[in-house]
């Protein structure tokens, strides 16, 4: 299967940690890269393969994979961690990329 | 500092050809290290992969696309396009284009795309 499958909402109380899971086949092979997006802005990359964070990225924010799941940390939740969030990878054939359906994460 | 800005027509007709494009300022499109993709994102819904386009001019597409849609790379303009013929209302989206790498890590391989445009919105309409 090339699908990645996101849990549609996720929430989180300010400073505590929040945890977005991301399922697919395709990540027995390919590690996830995830990215924020805040309302009316382009996506923004905040992991990539597995547990790295490209500069500027505050280090709250933290990934991990096992067998067919990638996980996003964010630990110490922020009122501006409010956001979607999405996952992605690629397909067996890794030709083909795809999108997990996002996460919308609410900081309560 | 890499930026990416997608330019094109802001409403397209059902049944025509949307086109746009993607220059890329502050890097060479030409870099073998790098891909060049194309995303959107349909109001109040997530991303979508359409395609991307190696500095080789291969091209790999979304499945669910592609039989509509090709790309293109110029390397004289640090530019690359996208047209998707046939379009709906269904095409209604933002659509981005951002830089894609690549990598290995012990018997992982992981993409990545580390810088996007702002996005520009298309309207399918008559």
């Amino acid at each position: 299967s090339s699908e990645l499958t996101q849990d549609p909402a996720v929430s989180v109380a300010l400073g505590q940690t929040a945890r977005i899971t991301c399922q697919g086949d395709s990540l027995r092979t390919y590690y996830a890269s995830w990215y924020q997006q805040k309302p009316g802005q382009a996506p923004v990359i905040v992991i990539y393969a597995k547990n790295n964070r490209p500069s500027g990225i505050p280090d709250r924010f933290s990934g991990s994979s096992s067998g067919n799941t990638a996980s996003l940390t964010i630990t110490g939740a922020q009122a501006e961690d409010e956001a979607d969030y999405f996952c992605h990878s690629a397909d067996r054939s890794g030709n083909h990329r795809v999108f997990g359906g996002g996460t919308k994460l609410t900081v309560l | 500092q890499l930026q990416l800005q997608e330019s094109g027509p802001g409403l397209v007709k059902p049944s025509e050809t949307l086109s746009l494009t993607c220059t890329v300022s502050g890097g060479s499109i030409s870099s073998s290290s790098y891909y060049w993709g194309w995303i959107r994102q349909p109001p109040g819904k997530g991303l979508e992969w359409i395609g991307t386009i190696y500095p080789s001019g291969s091209t790999y597409y979304n499945p669910s696309l592609k039989t509509r849609v090709s790309m293109s790379v110029d390397t004289s303009k640090n530019q690359f396009s996208l047209r998707l013929n046939s379009v709906t209302a269904a095409d209604t989206a933002f659509y981005y284009c951002a830089r894609e790498g690549k990598g290995v890590f012990i018997t992982y391989y992981y993409y990545y795309m580390d810088v996007w445009g702002k996005g520009t919105a298309v309207t399918v309409s008559s």
